[in-house]
């Protein structure tokens, strides 16, 4: 079945720790994308991939890092310059151009 | 910006009609509505796109006014199933990479 993996689904960190959330897709879509979701709050847009080797920032990009090697794989690496890091991480995936995203059943980080 | 939805928050019981409210300070070209189960990704619903038609799907269905920049989503005769978190995604032009910024959600309970 097609679809959008994250791994793992729940992570705990100790503060100053770098930590590497992993979304794989086999959609084959072009454009990936890393969102953040607060308690009760919407998606915020981290970064975004349209393609191999190319990604821009979002809203919220700063204390994050992010490659994208393959068509498939969009890492997304939370530093230990991100000053609130606990969250749930959202990643999803749309063809290029294409209107409708599909999301990741997410990451929930807890740094302690 | 961030579009403001409106209400925050609703309860219904089964069988009962609802309006979810979308309303952005900037020029739109799509609008998009995704459903959020507690502790699940978001599921796309439809998408709107500037001079297109009202969206339908089963008893869900929404409007876009450009003019207004706003969207609403209709729910006639709610299920239990309905229940969960309401997001509109905008999209102030037509990115390639389709960038939305997302409302802060509408939290819809359906009762028996």
């Amino acid at each position: 079945d097609g679809g959008i993996t994250q791994s793992p689904k729940y992570l705990f960190r100790k503060e100053g720790q770098n930590v590497t959330l992993s979304c794989e897709q086999n959609l084959n879509h072009d454009a990936m994308y890393w969102y953040r979701q607060d308690p009760g709050q919407g998606l915020r847009l981290i970064y975004y991939s349209q393609i191999v080797n190319d990604f821009q920032k979002g809203d919220i990009a700063e204390g994050y890092s992010v490659s994208r090697e393959k068509k498939e794989s969009f890492p997304l690496t939370v530093t230990s310059a991100q000053k609130n890091p606990t969250a749930f991480y959202l990643c999803a995936s749309s063809l290029s151009g294409g209107l409708e995203q599909f999301f990741g059943p997410g990451t929930r980080l807890t740094v302690l | 910006q961030q579009p403001v939805q409106s209400p925050q928050a609703v309860i219904l019981r089964e069988g009962e009609d609802a309006v979810i409210n979308c309303s952005s300070s900037k020029a739109l070209y799509s609008v998009h509505w995704y459903r959020q189960k507690h502790g699940e990704a978001p599921v796309f619903l439809m998408i709107l796109l500037k001079g297109g038609e009202q969206k339908g799907h089963d008893k869900i269905s929404a409007s876009f006014n450009e003019k207004k920049q706003q969207s609403s989503l209709y729910l006639t005769a709610s299920q239990l199933s309905y229940s969960g978190t309401y997001f509109c995604g905008t999209d102030p032009k037509n990115n390639a990479g389709n960038m939305l910024t997302f409302g802060g959600g509408t939290r819809l309970m359906v009762k028996p």
